[in-house]
């Protein structure tokens, strides 16, 4: 099982839909992160958490909120979905124990907005 | 703004062949450099985590060098093979220690 997960895996809605895309870890790790991927664009934050109920923004957070009530759960939601949100998003994980700080990621979540 | 830039955008080579990847950074505030592979339908996975200027790491057929000072990295791939084919990500995370910032990342094509 892996260590971190996404549902729903694939998702198409429409145009205003309100959609929410769940994280859950079993690692263990304070800090959660939200990261979305465009072809040719890499990997860009939305948001990030390094605890429960602690939100920070990230490069392009416009258009999305995120919920951390618990610490292996991160939620991103996007309240009215619009095309150009259309992505393959990632939810990753950091243990600041480590003095790495490496990325755990999740297998990505394809959204597509009609 | 924090700008990470990789170059080239994507490559394609024969199996065999060895080559190397550039990622560019900002050189003030410092605080590590990742790099990550990303294989298709996969998830990005680590390769190396630097922290300090002058370091070399390796990992089999894959090795990385940092100059925090100029702000730069290389990643190197010897006698490249088809299963090297993915995305390279390099990623930075200045001393504010806020999160990472990634580059648009190389895409590697080997083939056999």
């Amino acid at each position: 099982d892996a260590d971190v997960t996404q549902t729903p895996r694939n998702r198409i809605t429409k145009t205003g839909k309100r959609i929410m895309l769940e994280c859950s870890q079993t690692k263990g790790h304070d800090r959660m992160y939200w990261y979305r991927q465009d072809p040719g664009l890499g990997l860009q934050l939305i948001y990030y958490s390094f605890d429960v109920k602690d939100i920070n923004k990230g490069e392009i957070s416009d258009g999305y909120s995120v919920s951390r009530q618990a610490q292996a759960k991160f939620s991103l939601s996007l309240e009215s979905a619009i095309p150009n949100q259309t992505a393959l998003y990632f939810c990753a994980t950091s243990d600041p124990r480590t003095s790495t700080g490496e990325l755990f990621f999740g297998e990505g979540s394809r959204l597509t907005v009609l | 703004i924090l700008n990470v830039e990789q170059s080239p955008q994507s490559l394609h080579v024969q199996e065999g062949d060895s080559t190397n990847f550039t990622c560019s950074f900002p050189s003030s505030n410092f605080y590590a450099l990742h790099w990550y592979r990303w294989e298709t339908a996969k998830s990005p996975e680590a390769l190396f985590v630097m922290t300090l200027n002058g370091d070399e790491k390796k990992k089999g057929r894959i090795s990385a060098t940092l100059n925090t000072k100029e702000g730069y990295s290389y990643l190197y791939i010897k006698g490249s093979q088809p299963e090297d084919s993915a995305t390279y990500l390099c990623a930075f995370l200045n001393q504010a220690g806020t999160a990472l910032i990634f580059g648009k990342g190389t895409t590697l094509s080997v083939s056999s």
